[in-house]
């Protein structure tokens, strides 16, 4: 089945400057990749995903790039804010879709002010 | 329009019992998905629904189970309860297969055995 693996697992940067979190992923199948926001208690959001056909994706300060000959993947968070304080978590889907998601076990993003 | 709506948001149960979890997805959604999340081993994929039928299952032991009802609304069962599955259930709903339109999380439901 797939695996995704996520890195780092807490990552703490200055108010202003950009965030990168790593996923890379273990099935060559795998065609869908989201991330999702967590914030404390709450629920996890998909913040932006990128399907196997682009390579690079971008909503306001938030963007995805996919390498699938090397199979990973990146969020990139510019400009950060202290709402931007939470855990992130990439996924792929497994199996072609066959077997739900398969999530990073995710990256705790602290903004210091 | 309304979100995915999971009761109850906590549970407290004994070792040995069982508990049914809900989930209401967001109107004209017909797939369902559960994954327990957990501190250690992160969130996990439990089973998906579409139409009233298991299209998938995830690498849990048979006491986990579910259905789903003509309206789309979802149950998940644990039977046998032991202290490993505490965590937090969550919800997904979806147009369809998760590839094709993604998922909406509901809250969850915190589960604790004791």
């Amino acid at each position: 089945g797939e695996n995704v693996e996520q890195h780092p697992s807490t990552l703490s940067v200055q108010e202003g400057d950009s965030a990168v979190i790593k996923c890379t992923y273990s099935d060559s199948a795998s065609n869908y990749f989201p991330w999702y926001k967590q914030e404390l208690g709450k629920r996890p959001q998909l913040i932006i995903d990128i399907r196997s056909n682009v390579g690079e994706k971008k909503d306001q300060r938030i963007a995805v790039t996919l390498n699938k000959t090397a199979k990973h993947f990146s969020l990139h968070i510019t400009e950060t804010q202290p709402e931007d304080s939470a855990v992130y978590f990439c996924a792929a889907d497994s199996g072609g879709g066959a077997d739900g998601l398969t999530f990073g076990k995710g990256t705790h993003l602290i903004i210091q002010p | 329009k309304a979100g995915v709506t999971q009761t109850p948001r906590y549970l407290i149960k004994t070792r040995g019992q069982q508990v049914t979890l809900s989930c209401s997805p967001i109107s004209g959604h017909r797939s369902v998905s559960w994954y327990q999340q957990t501190p250690g081993q992160g969130l996990q994929f439990l089973f998906e629904y579409f139409s009233e039928t298991q299209r998938n299952k995830g690498n849990f032991p048979g006491r986990f189970s579910g259905r789903q009802f003509s309206n789309s609304r979802s149950e998940m069962n644990v039977s046998t309860l032991e202290l490993g599955d505490s965590a937090l259930y969550l919800c997904a709903s979806s147009q369809g297969q998760a590839t094709n339109y993604g998922y909406t999380f509901g809250s969850g439901t915190r589960l604790t055995v004791v």
